[in-house]
């Protein structure tokens, strides 16, 4: 059974890097199958994509997000990572990882349990 | 950017037939997925490909869309079917995925 185990720093400071890791248990992250992605959604609000990447390390990413964000993935450990930069208050959220099928079209059809990141000085 | 509008909440006796729907413009031309996120807990794919339901979902979840509106129907509503539910598409002008504001449903 696949699993996402979400893991970082609860708590950034503003204008600091928010940065989270994913890995990824039960099966491949280099599957040709499957994007690996970032959703989040702050407290009380809807769901926000962030963005995804390939085992290849394309990537692709929500413009809003884009200037601040790098999405990166290590084969070798069965991981992808977010790195999202100065951030602010708005930033917090819980943050959950994702798999999604290789199809333009796919779904996001396993998801972590998430982690709650806090943004506050 | 492609925007989906869902209605903020939704209420359905248990029992009884729940419609949640989906709104963007020419949404019937688009590949809809569905989810569910029960309170405190991840979201759960529910329908995806318009009208397929994953292993382990109950028959009583279905999807259909038409024109401008995609609709999740839940028959035979059961308590723990109470949740948000969230639509989802991939726009192929900005290569993004885009996600509705969800609409609570409360089971009475």
């Amino acid at each position: 059974q696949l699993q996402l185990q979400e893991s970082g720093p609860g708590l950034v400071k503003p204008s600091e890097t928010l940065s989270l890791t994913c890995t990824v248990s039960g099966g491949s992250i280099s599957s040709s199958s499957y994007f690996w992605g970032w959703i989040r959604q702050p407290p009380g609000k809807g769901l926000e994509w962030i963005g995804n990447v390939y085992y290849l390390g394309n990537t692709y990413y929500n413009s809003s997000l884009k200037s601040r964000v790098t999405i990166s993935v290590d084969t070798s450990k069965n991981q992808f990572s977010l790195k999202l930069t100065s951030v602010t208050t708005s930033d917090t959220a819980m943050y959950y990882c994702a798999r999604r099928l290789h199809d333009t079209r796919g779904p996001l059809d396993y998801w972590g349990l998430g982690t709650l990141v806090t943004v506050s000085s | 950017s492609y925007v989906l509008t869902q209605a903020p909440s939704v209420s359905a006796a248990p029992g009884k037939t729940a419609t949640i729907t989906c709104g963007g413009d020419n949404i019937g031309s688009k590949t809809v997925h569905w989810y569910q996120q029960r309170s405190g807990q991840a979201p759960v794919l529910v329908i995806y490909y318009d009208n397929v339901r994953p292993s382990g979902i109950p028959d009583r979840f279905s999807g259909s869309t038409s024109g401008n509106a995609a609709t999740l129907t839940i028959s035979r509503v059961e308590v723990g079917d109470e949740a948000d539910y969230y639509c989802q598409v991939w726009d192929t002008r900005s290569d993004h995925v885009v996600f509705g504001g969800g609409t609570k449903l409360t089971v009475l």
